[in-house]
């Protein structure tokens, strides 16, 4: 079975720090996205990566920055965090759309639930 | 914990045919509910929401509680409706938001 892990489950930081949110999936996976989910609102696509150190904005980009240095890791970064990036960030991989019929499955981690104070 | 399944990997069906696709969750306060849809080369995008209790491109779902589900229906199955769908549920402390495997959705002329 496919595993994404998340470096932590709970995160609480002051504003003005910087965070490090780490992701890691074992299946070899070139596609990795990085979401983040509000109370009343659908998921939102952040950034994503198609291969290693390559990296496109989603959605909602500003305020966040990505590192894909190996293939398994996928690392959403808030150089300064502040309060309104307090959220659940759900990380997710997939493999790419020329390889696999199940072409849209993207399998996602448990969430790292952040608290910026 | 917190969990949510679909049992079908795949669904096929023809057009114009109604079209259920299965989720069921376990956990013991009153979540949101969520489905989600990717097409094809776009992104994941949400679909409907129980709480807003609409209708969107003909899909309604209704939460039983009784039975713990949140099944997504269409009377009449469209073509363009061929697409990976993902139930998910919130808890309602807002803290864990969890994603069922998956249904891809086959949509045959």
């Amino acid at each position: 079975d496919v595993k994404v892990t998340q470096s932590s489950r709970y995160l609480v930081k002051r504003t003005g720090e910087k965070v490090f949110l780490e992701c890691v999936q074992d299946m070899d996976h070139e596609n990795m996205f990085w979401y983040r989910q509000d109370p009343g609102l659908g998921l939102r696509l952040i950034y994503f990566s198609y291969d290693v150190k390559m990296k496109e904005k989603g959605d909602i980009p500003e305020g966040y920055s990505v590192s894909r240095e190996k293939k398994e890791r996928f690392s959403l970064i808030l150089e300064s965090a502040s309060t309104n990036q307090t959220s659940m960030y759900l990380c997710a991989s997939s493999l790419p759309l020329l390889v696999n019929t199940a072409t849209d499955t993207q399998y996602f981690g448990p969430g790292t639930r952040l608290t910026v104070l | 914990a917190q969990r949510v399944t679909q049992p079908e990997k795949l669904l096929s069906v023809f057009k114009g045919a109604p079209v259920e696709l299965k989720c069921n969750y376990s956990y013991s306060g009153s979540p949101e509910l969520f489905w989600y849809v990717q097409y094809s080369r776009q992104r994941l995008q949400l679909l409907l929401r129980h709480i807003s209790r609409e209708s969107i491109k003909g899909f309604t779902a209704d939460l039983n509680k009784g039975e713990t589900s949140f099944h997504l229906k269409k009377p009449f199955a469209q073509e363009e409706d061929s697409a990976m769908y993902y139930c998910a549920l919130l808890d309602n402390y807002g803290q864990n938001f969890v994603f069922g495997p998956g249904t891809r959705l086959s949509v045959l002329p």
